[in-house]
Formats: C-alpha cells, structure tokens, sequence
C-alpha cells in the first residue's frame, strides 16, 4: 500500500539554523510528492511539490527533491526564521489517483529568537 | 490559485445532534473532493472522496452511515456528521481538485473544528 513516514518532533531549532526533516515513502508506480505547512488554527497550504524522479521542489528557501532510488523526500532549510514555527506534513499522491493525499504524521518545528 | 472555502469555520453542537459541513470550489469546478479528518496533534486521515454525481468512496474503517457526503454540484460538497458524540470532535478538512491544474494537485479549505458536548 501507500505511506508515509515522516521524522519525529517536535524539532527546536534556533533562528538562522539548518533545517532538515526527513520524508520517505512507500508507493506503487510513480506518486507525486508534497509538503504541506498547517500554521496553528489554520488549514493546510501547499508550501513545495514534485512530480517526478529527481525533481527539486522549492519555495520560500524551503527546498526538497524526489528521490526514487531511496525512496525520499527530505525537506530542507539553510536558514529558519521564527515566522518558519508550524507543522510540516509530507504527502503523495498516488500514481494516477490526482486530488488524493497520502499524508505522513507530521513535524512540529519550533523556532526559537 | 485555486479558492476553496470550507462553512462553517468552527461548531459546536449537542450531543445526538447533527450537523453539516460545506466545502465549496469558488473560481473552479470541482468534479472531487476530499475530506480528511485531523485529530490535536495528529496528521490528516482521508475519510472519503466525493464525486459529483455519485456516491462518495469511503477509506476503510469510515463509517459510512455515520458521515453522509453528498456532492450535487460541480461546486459544493457536503459533510453531515449524524447523531455526533464527543468522540466525533476533530478538525475536518476539505480538499478539491481543479482538472485544469495538472492531475496532482488539490487545494484545501479552512477546515472545520467541531466539538461536540
């Protein structure tokens, strides 16, 4: 079946730090692959996505690429800013299945001044 | 973007009460949509997928009965909660895919808090 797994939070991190959290996935065929951001008390909002093998995904200084050899999709920062603190979801879309999310357990990031 | 508006933003009902939920595609129609199921601090669990015109698709272990989806337009889809309880207190989340945006994308709604006392 599809899954996701996502790295545990929740990941503290001071202002100006590298951030990496990591995303791999288990699918048939070939997903496309997202990470989603949930500020509190808000929806979702699509922050990067990526379609195909070797792709790069980016937006905001946010960067991740689809790696089908290890099956991943980290998400990357070189510089966090306090403004960065919410939840981090990574999602696939299942080969043909447009519209369907498969969505990982989410992190937590906490961005301290 | 693609707009999709989710009514209300928060509820709070009686027990054995029901109630609705709409999801609605503002500047496109939508033949699908989702909906997904967030409990605190928890990550999103597909529910169902609602088509226009059909009957909704539900995941494995969703009650049916319990969660009535209706899709009668290209532009709404409704969640109605029936006979809630407090166990049924979540975030519900609507999502809509816009087919002239690729074949991979959906936008999300606001979601829904209920909370049922």
């Amino acid at each position: 079946g599809n899954s996701v797994t996502q790295m545990e939070g929740p990941v503290t991190l001071s202002e100006e730090a590298f951030l990496t959290i990591n995303c791999t996935y288990t699918a048939t065929g070939y997903p496309s692959l997202f990470w989603y951001v949930q500020y509190p008390g808000e929806g979702l909002q699509l922050l990067l996505k990526a379609t195909k093998a070797d792709d790069k995904g980016s937006n905001k200084g946010f960067e991740a690429t689809y790696r089908k050899e290890t099956t991943s999709f980290h998400l990357e920062k070189g510089s966090v800013q306090v403004s960065d603190s919410a939840v981090y979801f990574c999602a696939l879309t299942p080969y043909n299945q447009g519209g369907k999310l498969i969505f990982g357990q989410g992190t937590e990031l906490s961005v301290k001044p | 973007g693609a707009v999709v508006s989710q009514h209300p933003s928060w509820v709070i009902c009686k027990s054995g009460t029901s109630v609705k939920i709409e999801c609605r595609s503002l500047d496109f129609q939508a033949t699908t949509m989702f909906w997904y199921r967030q409990f605190p601090k928890q990550s999103l669990m597909l529910m169902a997928t609602s088509n226009e015109g059909s009957k909704a698709t539900y995941e494995q272990g969703v009650e049916k009965d319990k969660f009535l989806i209706n899709h009668a337009s290209l532009t709404l889809s409704t969640l109605t909660v029936t006979s809630a309880h407090p166990e049924d207190s979540s975030f519900y989340i609507c999502s809509a895919r816009d087919p002239w945006v690729g074949n991979t994308e959906a936008f999300f709604g606001q979601g829904t808090r209920l909370t049922v006392v």
